[in-house]
């Protein structure tokens, strides 16, 4: 199974900051990277898609980077309905799919 | 809308069985391949089981090969999780997830709001 490792696995920031957390995967997996944000008591959101796609719907302020092994998130301009927990997700070829094990970005 | 909606959850004892549903809705079901993921109280996402539009192929995570079957019912818009010798370790809301597709790079795009399923003696 190709292992995910995201960092950091918390933060704090406060509105208006930008925020980057990075995703490692442990072979390559060209642009097959997913980002999706999960609110408290709630299924998790597809946010970033093929590694720096735009879901239909999600605010400009979310973007995606990176190829082969290493990934990032930046949320730019970080609003209160941001803070949440973020994971990454590999789709390379055929599953198993895997996750990192996410990242809680909270109020400073 | 494009919903998903999970059913069957609750509380079995360890060595126990229990099958899960998820009726899908406001989209063409028969022509995206479907998943089960879990998230264990306070943990991350794993994902569990995936199969494609037709159920030509079937894939299980290694933590519940051999105790759980996925299949699905075009014909009803419904995917299923049959769940069988489970363990406590099984303890987790289990959410039914379409894969978006070759135009989303397969990433997981429709998600319903969990089930919970509890294994506790």
């Amino acid at each position: 199974d190709i292992q995910m490792t995201q960092s950091p696995s918390s933060l704090s920031a406060s509105v208006g900051d930008r925020v980057t957390i990075s995703c490692r995967a442990g072979q390559s997996i060209a642009r097959f990277l997913n980002w999706y944000q999960q609110k408290p008591g709630k299924g998790p959101k597809l946010l970033i898609y093929d590694a720096s796609s735009l879901q239909s719907g999600v605010p400009s302020r979310f973007s995606g980077s990176g190829s082969g092994t290493d990934f990032t998130l930046t949320i730019n301009s970080l609003r209160p309905e941001d803070f949440a927990t973020y994971f990454c997700q590999q789709s390379y070829g055929t599953p198993p799919w895997t996750f990192g094990q996410g990242t809680r970005v909270d109020i400073k | 809308e494009v919903q998903l909606v999970e059913s069957g959850g609750g509380l079995v004892k360890p060595g126990g069985s229990l099958r899960l549903s998820c009726a899908a809705s406001g989209f063409t079901f028969r022509t995206y391949n479907m998943n089960w993921v879990r998230q264990a109280p306070g943990k991350g996402l794993e994902w569990v089981s995936s199969i494609t539009s037709s159920s030509s192929y079937i894939y299980y995570s290694d933590s519940v090969k051999g105790r759980f079957t996925i299949s699905r019912d075009n014909a009803k818009k419904s995917l299923y999780l049959q769940m069988n010798s489970l363990r406590v370790e099984d303890t987790a809301v289990y959410y039914c997830v379409r894969e978006g597709g070759y135009d989303l790079s397969d990433a997981l795009d429709i998600w319903g709001q969990g089930t919970m399923v509890t294994v506790s003696p």
